[in-house]
């Protein structure tokens, strides 16, 4: 099945304390992507990915890290987690963000990942 | 920035009753997604428009792009309890430096709930 996992899927955790959120998608697509959602402010980019070895900031970025060392997978590093960014964590992919094709430039969404920092 | 405006934030209805969700951007854009997240779950594509004034129906569903390719909305005709949850416009902007350089927007989402 075609299909984004990300883990964990649920994660409390101090503050200060590393942690990653992996992702991992099985549909060979070139664009990644992070969003965190927080009531009342949607979804958030932090990080994209246009292909292996490609990354850039997104909109919210300070705090997170990301890498793409391979096409399938796009894990997001908290170095050193705060409160502030307790929130709801979502894996994106498609095929290519910039082809206008049919579907080509849809996202496909992960399940989320839930984190609490105390 | 590059900003996507959606409105209302909220929208409860009676079922049966009509509801309609409003996305405008600044800038022109290449496509407009919705998508919509159904409680504890997570985004799902609903359609894609690119033409300009374009219109698309999915059942009780009809989605516009505006002749300027600015602004997009989403109706949905007699609600029933199976449409509550949070949809999401994501526009498609070309960047300023040309070349290939896309980037996709979200608006904050309207959520829909619906009174049986």
């Amino acid at each position: 099945e075609a299909q984004v996992t990300q883990n964990p899927r649920y994660l409390i955790t101090v503050t200060g304390k590393k942690l990653t959120v992996t992702c991992s998608q099985n549909m060979n697509h070139e664009y990644m992507s992070w969003y965190r959602q927080d009531p009342g402010l949607g979804l958030r980019q932090i990080y994209y990915s246009m292909n292996v070895e490609v990354t850039d900031k997104g909109d919210v970025p300070e705090g997170y890290k990301v890498s793409r060392k391979e096409k399938r997978n796009f894990p997001l590093i908290l170095e050193s987690p705060s409160p502030n960014q307790t929130s709801l964590y979502f894996c994106a992919s498609s095929l290519s963000i910039h082809l206008m094709s049919s579907g080509a430039n849809v996202l496909t969404f992960g399940a989320g990942s839930r984190l609490t920092v105390l | 920035g590059q900003q996507v405006m959606q409105i209302p934030q909220y929208q409860h209805v009676q079922e049966g009753e009509d509801f309609t969700t409003y996305c405008n951007s600044s800038t022109t854009l290449s496509n407009i997604q919705w998508y919509k997240q159904r409680p504890g779950g997570h985004p799902v594509f609903l359609i894609q428009l690119v033409k300009s004034g374009e219109v698309k129906k999915q059942k009780r569903l009809t989605f516009q792009f505006g002749e300027a390719k600015k602004n997009s909305s989403l109706h949905i005709t007699a609600t029933q309890t199976t449409d509550v949850g949070t949809y999401f416009c994501a526009g498609l902007l070309e960047g300023s430096s040309g070349g290939s350089n896309y980037k996709l927007t979200f608006g904050k989402g309207t959520l829909l709930t619906v009174n049986p």
